[in-house]
């Protein structure tokens, strides 16, 4: 049962336009959120965190949006450049005891920024 | 600049034979790291938390007595695949956050993975 869901493989944009990366969580007790990013080789790099109390969270091109209700949350990057070009992985965190501490990925959503 | 350093990046054995995979925290004491282990297209899953001075803390369905993992300082932490077979193949990462941080929700760093290749 995946608890962290990308249900897009990849995606791909033009360069300077919006990119739109979605994740869908099931467990409600998740209440902080973060999106990794991953060149080949290598492993995944932090970019951007939101807490449950909070519906949105900047950081210059990369914000992400929370909709606790929908168990939703999304990353915007604007605008996209080609070296944006990696697989995203959402991640979540939350919950009672020792599992404050671990964070379930998604599968990750491939995206390619065509110049 | 990488904070998580792991070794080797790459590693091709034999069946039956052990490997070991390194994980060290550069510049801060991690007292507590973690492992994580990628198939192709699927997403990273916990292996297991390993704790300084203790014992490692397994994942639902992960041999213990397979992957071995030894906390012996603040800054190194090791995974021993013993008895490796083809289905071990896979790309393992190491994780910890720094401890200077108190909130869990200080993210974690990586570290670049190794690649795991029995034959």
């Amino acid at each position: 049962d995946q608890q962290v869901k990308q249900n897009s493989p990849s995606l791909s944009v033009q360069e300077g336009r919006i990119s739109i990366l979605n994740c869908d969580y099931t467990n409600s007790m998740f209440d902080y959120f973060l999106w990794y990013k991953k060149y080949p080789a290598e492993g995944p790099t932090f970019l951007i965190s939101i807490s449950s109390i909070k519906d949105k969270n900047e950081d210059g091109r990369f914000t992400v949006f929370l909709n606790k209700s929908a168990k939703h949350l999304s990353l915007h990057i604007v605008p996209s450049q080609p070296g944006d070009s990696a697989v995203y992985f959402c991640a979540a965190s939350g919950g009672s005891g020792g599992s404050n501490y671990k964070l379930t990925f998604g599968k990750g959503t491939l995206l390619t920024v065509n110049p | 600049g990488a904070v998580v350093s792991q070794h080797p990046s790459w590693v091709i054995c034999k069946s039956g034979t052990s490997v070991k995979i390194e994980c060290r925290s550069l510049d801060f004491q991690a007292t507590t790291m973690f492992w994580y282990r990628q198939f192709p297209k699927q997403s990273l899953m916990l292996m297991a938390t390993s704790n300084e001075g203790s014992k490692a803390t397994y994942e639902q369905g992960v041999e213990k007595d397979k992957f071995l993992i030894n906390h012996a300082s603040l800054t190194l932490s090791t995974l021993t695949v013993t008895s490796a077979h083809p289905e071990d193949s896979s790309f393992y990462i190491c994780s910890a956050r720094r401890t200077a941080h108190i909130s869990y929700n200080s993210p974690l760093h990586f570290g670049n993975g190794t690649r795991l290749t029995v034959t």
